[in-house]
């Protein structure tokens, strides 16, 4: 299967603080990307849609001007936490989407990033 | 709104004990139904898309299954390293994926 790598894996930071998570696809290009979000013992919530290229899109709730996303090539989106919050703290996940013929398709997901806001 | 719903939250099982997960959902205009294995602290690994009714996929002890309001992952003969949370997730309109909240699985020696 396709490999979707994240970095960095773990990041302590203090509150107020900006924080950058990468996201690559190594083996293949990504026009669509996604970043999730997972609490303790809770599933994963999608956060936005990026798109290279475009401007992400963003789920009810979550704050474009917090988390900024960039998906300026096909291999590579960015999410950037902007003055993290303790209330920021989780797991947060990109996927990279691969479509086949007849529409069929996956999303791959990567090994996640453990954000820890003090 | 897509909802999907995942039972047992979790199941203890003998090695060699198989069973089924169950996964029921609702999502308006499904273009794929996936199933994740995920290990603690890890990203979700993928396993299958079904994209229709009656459509089955097999990977080594896993099966999964789908009907037009659920889909089952079957666990035949399980070993210790099945152990993990399996997700289910629905594609419909929109381009993300909606999750249930996953089966946490433990299979005893």
């Amino acid at each position: 299967g396709a490999v979707v790598s994240q970095h960095p894996s773990r990041v302590i930071c203090k509150s107020g603080t900006s924080v950058k998570i990468e996201c690559r696809s190594l083996d293949f290009q990504a026009t669509t990307m996604f970043w999730y979000r997972q609490f303790p013992k809770q599933s994963l919530m999608l956060m936005a849609t990026s798109n290279e290229g475009s401007k992400a899109t963003y789920e009810q709730g979550v704050e474009k001007d917090k988390f900024l996303i960039n998906h300026a090539s096909l291999t590579l989106s960015t999410l950037t936490v902007t003055s993290a919050h303790p209330e920021d703290s989780s797991f947060y996940i990109c996927s990279a989407r691969v479509v086949a013929g007849g529409g069929k398709e996956t999303q791959y997901f990567g090994p996640g990033t453990r954000l820890l806001v003090l | 709104e897509d909802q999907v719903t995942q039972s047992p939250e979790a199941l203890r099982l003998q090695e060699g004990e198989s069973s089924s997960l169950n996964c029921s959902y609702t999502v308006s205009g499904l273009r794929g139904l996936f199933w994740y294995r995920q290990d603690p602290g890890k990203g979700p690994e993928f396993l299958f898309t079904l994209y229709s009714a009656g459509e089955e996929k097999e990977k080594e002890r896993l099966k999964a299954t789908l009907t037009k309001k659920e889909s089952f992952l079957h666990i035949t003969a399980p070993k210790p390293e099945d152990s993990a949370t399996y997700l289910c997730a629905g594609r419909g309109g929109a381009d993300g994926l909606t999750f249930g909240k996953g089966t946490h699985l433990i299979i005893q020696p």
